[in-house]
Order: C-alpha cells, then sequence, then structure tokens
C-alpha cells in the first residue's frame, strides 16, 4: 500500500515570498490532516479535512495561511506571505473517516522542510 | 483544553537494558493515548495507542505502554533497548469528548541507545 506522498521534501525562500505544499493521501481515506511542526515541538494541528470540507482550522494563521482539498483527495498549503517564523516541517496526515467516538490511526508523510531566510 | 506533557527531552540507556519515556496528559474526559516515532528526515510513525479496555498496550518493534488513569501517565517502555531504537518519540492524546478529532501532541523525547 502506498503511504501519504508530500512535495517538494525541502524549500528555502525569502521571507514575504509565497510557498505551496502539496499532499497526496492513502487511497479510499477520507481524512487529511497538515501539522506544523517547529524545530525543537511536537507536530501541531493547522488544519483537518473531511473529504472536501474543512472539519477544524481553528489554529491555522488564517491571514497568511491557506488549504484546499477541492477534489476530496489531495491537498495544497499555501502560505502567503511567509514569515520567518514559518520555518519549519510540514507534516501532511491522513486516515480513514472516523466517527467522534472513534480512532482511526493516522499515517504520516515524510513532511515538508520550509526554511525562510 | 487537552495537552500533553514529556518531561524529559532525552533518555539514554544502554543497549539491552530497559527503557521507560515518561508522558503524562491532560484531558477532560476519557482519553485517547498514542506513542508515535520519528527517524531523521522520515514521518511520525504509528507504535501503540490506547483506547479502552486493558491498561497494558501492546505495540509494534517489541513496544508497551501503560495507561494509569489515576497518574494521569501514558509512559511507553520496553524490556531490552536495541540500537536502531534511537529516535525521536512523541506522546499524542485525543479527548472524543471534545469535537476535535485531531491528536495533541507532547514536545517530544530523544530517545539514544548506546552500544
Amino acid at each position: 500500500e502506498a503511504g501519504v506522498a508530500q512535495s517538494p521534501r525541502y524549500k528555502i525562500i525569502e521571507k514575504r515570498q509565497s510557498v505551496a505544499f502539496w499532499c497526496n493521501p492513502i487511497s479510499g481515506h477520507a481524512t487529511l490532516y497538515w501539522y506544523q511542526q517547529i524545530l525543537g515541538q511536537g507536530p501541531k494541528l493547522l488544519i483537518q479535512f473531511q473529504n472536501n470540507g474543512v472539519v477544524d482550522d481553528s489554529q491555522l494563521p488564517k491571514d497568511r495561511f491557506s488549504a484546499e482539498r477541492l477534489k476530496g483527495v489531495d491537498s495544497t498549503l499555501k502560505i502567503q506571505p511567509a514569515k520567518l517564523e514559518d520555518s519549519a516541517v510540514y507534516l501532511c496526515a491522513s486516515s480513514l473517516r472516523g466517527g467522534r467516538s472513534t480512532y482511526n490511526e493516522q499515517f504520516f508523510g515524510p513532511g515538508t522542510r520550509l526554511t525562510v531566510l | 483544553a487537552q495537552s500533553v506533557a514529556q518531561p524529559e527531552d532525552q533518555v539514554n540507556v544502554a543497549e539491552g537494558n530497559p527503557l521507560t519515556v515518561k508522558c503524562t496528559y491532560s484531558v477532560s474526559g476519557n482519553p485517547y493515548l498514542f506513542w508515535y516515532v520519528q527517524y531523521p528526515n522520515r514521518g511520525l510513525q504509528f507504535l501503540l495507542k490506547y483506547i479502552t479496555g486493558d491498561n497494558l498496550v501492546k505495540g509494534s518493534y517489541g513496544f508497551e505502554a501503560e495507561f494509569n488513569k489515576s497518574q494521569t501517565s501514558f509512559h511507553l517502555k520496553k524490556p531490552s533497548a536495541l540500537v536502531s531504537d534511537s529516535a525521536l518519540y512523541f506522546c499524542a492524546v485525543r479527548d472524543p469528548g471534545t469535537g476535535r478529532r485531531a491528536l495533541t501532541f507532547g514536545s517530544g523525547t530523544r530517545l539514544q541507545v548506546q552500544p
């Protein structure tokens, strides 16, 4: 079974530039997550999709971050404009659809390491 | 709000010795608890989870964890450490009583197993 795919693996940009990350989840996984992992910290959820709808974006800095999952499969995360503090690894994860009181394991992609200069 | 604490930034253990990586949590209801491992330049890999039932859960690669409700802990253990176990370990929690399905992660503990 193919895992979660992400691209690019590495990206270096200057502050105020724009950047986009792409994620293709495991086939059949209805739920997709984007996490931000700053060096020395655990991953922090940015946004969660169920199919093509947003379930939780409470921690997404909406003034500069946006994400979409138009066809309910792959997803893009964009930062515009980037700040120095956005330097982090951006992880995408997917899982089968789960209910409120059930849990389906999240499978993580390798991540995109973003450096903002 | 749900939260997780991993009090040790790093744990050092000799190969063949038992290891413990500590985790405590805070949720309003009954927690779902997880351990993930992260190797360099690779994504997080699921090790084990506690949802309900037996307090001792067994996972991948010989790891196990014990859920202790009174101490709000979920420590990761292995009877005999291997050098290949050296990696970054994350504890995570989800409170199924809330509408939030995503995980809240701790800050991670680096495990170093010396040969």
